[in-house]
C-alpha cells in the first residue's frame, strides 16, 4: 500500500513564525504536491514537483516555498506565517506506472495561525 | 469562471436511491478525468477514473462527454456508507497536475 505521511496532524503557530510542513511518501513516486483546502474553495494547488530539486508553482504559491532534496520528501515552508494561511494542508504523490496518475494523499495538517 | 465546476449540493437522498452528479470543465485540452471521494475529516481517495467510453464499477458509473466538456457520476442503490463529498478532478497535462472541483456533498439517509 502506498503511504504518504505528514509530520503533524495539528499545528498552531504565531503570526510571523517560519513554518515547516513535511511530507514523506514510500512508493518512489516522481510527482509530489502540496494543496490547501478551505471551505467553499476546495483544494487549491500551492506547489508541485516532478523530480528531486525541481519545483513548479501551482495556483496559489504566494507566501509559500518548497524544498525537494530527496525523492521521497517534499517540504512546504511558510516563510512568515499569516492568519490567512490558517487552513488544512494536504500533501499528495503520484507516479508513472500507476495507471492514470492516481494521487495518493496524506492525512493532512490542520494549521492554525494566531 | 472556475476551471472545474460542480454543483455543491448538498444532495440528501434515501437509501436505495439513484443519484447523479455532474461536473463541467473549461479546458478543452484536458486529458484525464477522475472522481475522488472524501469522507468527513479525511483525505481524498480515488473512487474511479473516467474513460471516454464510460466505465462502471459496481454501483458506480462514470461518463465523459468531451464535446460538452462534462463528466458525470451515477450512484445506484445508494448506501449509508456512500455519504461523503465527491470531487471531480481534471488533469490537463497527463503528468499528474490536476485541478479539483469544490466537491458535491452527498448524504444518504435511512
Amino acid at each position: 500500500d502506498v503511504k504518504v505521511t505528514q509530520s503533524s496532524r495539528y499545528l498552531v503557530k504565531r503570526t510571523g513564525e517560519k513554518v515547516f510542513l513535511e511530507c514523506v511518501q514510500d512508493m518512489d513516486h516522481e510527482n509530489m504536491f502540496w494543496y490547501r483546502q478551505d471551505p467553499g474553495l476546495g483544494l487549491r494547488l500551492i506547489y508541485f514537483s516532478y523530480d528531486v530539486k525541481m519545483k513548479e508553482k501551482g495556483d496559489i504559491p504566494e507566501g509559500y516555498s518548497v524544498s525537494r532534496e530527496k525523492k521521497e520528501r517534499f517540504s512546504l515552508i511558510l516563510e512568515s506565517a499569516s492568519t490567512n494561511q490558517t487552513s488544512m494542508y494536504l500533501c499528495a504523490s503520484s507516479g508513472p506506472g500507476q495507471g492514470d496518475y492516481e494521487q495518493y494523499f496524506g492525512p493532512g495538517t490542520r494549521l492554525t495561525v494566531t | 469562471r472556475k476551471e472545474v465546476e460542480q454543483d455543491p449540493g448538498p444532495f440528501n437522498v434515501p437509501e436505495g436511491a439513484t443519484v447523479a452528479f455532474n461536473c463541467t470543465y473549461s479546458n478543452s485540452a484536458s486529458q484525464s478525468f477522475f472522481w475522488y471521494r472524501q469522507d468527513c475529516r479525511k483525505e481524498p481517495k480515488l473512487l474511479m477514473s473516467v474513460y471516454s467510453s464510460g466505465n462502471e464499477d459496481g454501483r458506480f458509473t462514470a461518463q465523459l462527454n468531451r464535446a460538452s466538456q462534462y463528466i458525470s457520476l451515477l450512484i445506484r442503490d445508494s448506501k449509508l456508507s456512500d455519504s461523503a463529498t465527491y470531487l471531480c478532478v481534471v488533469d490537463q497535462t497527463n503528468a499528474g497536475k490536476s485541478t479539483f472541483g469544490d466537491g458535491t456533498t452527498l448524504t444518504v439517509k435511512p
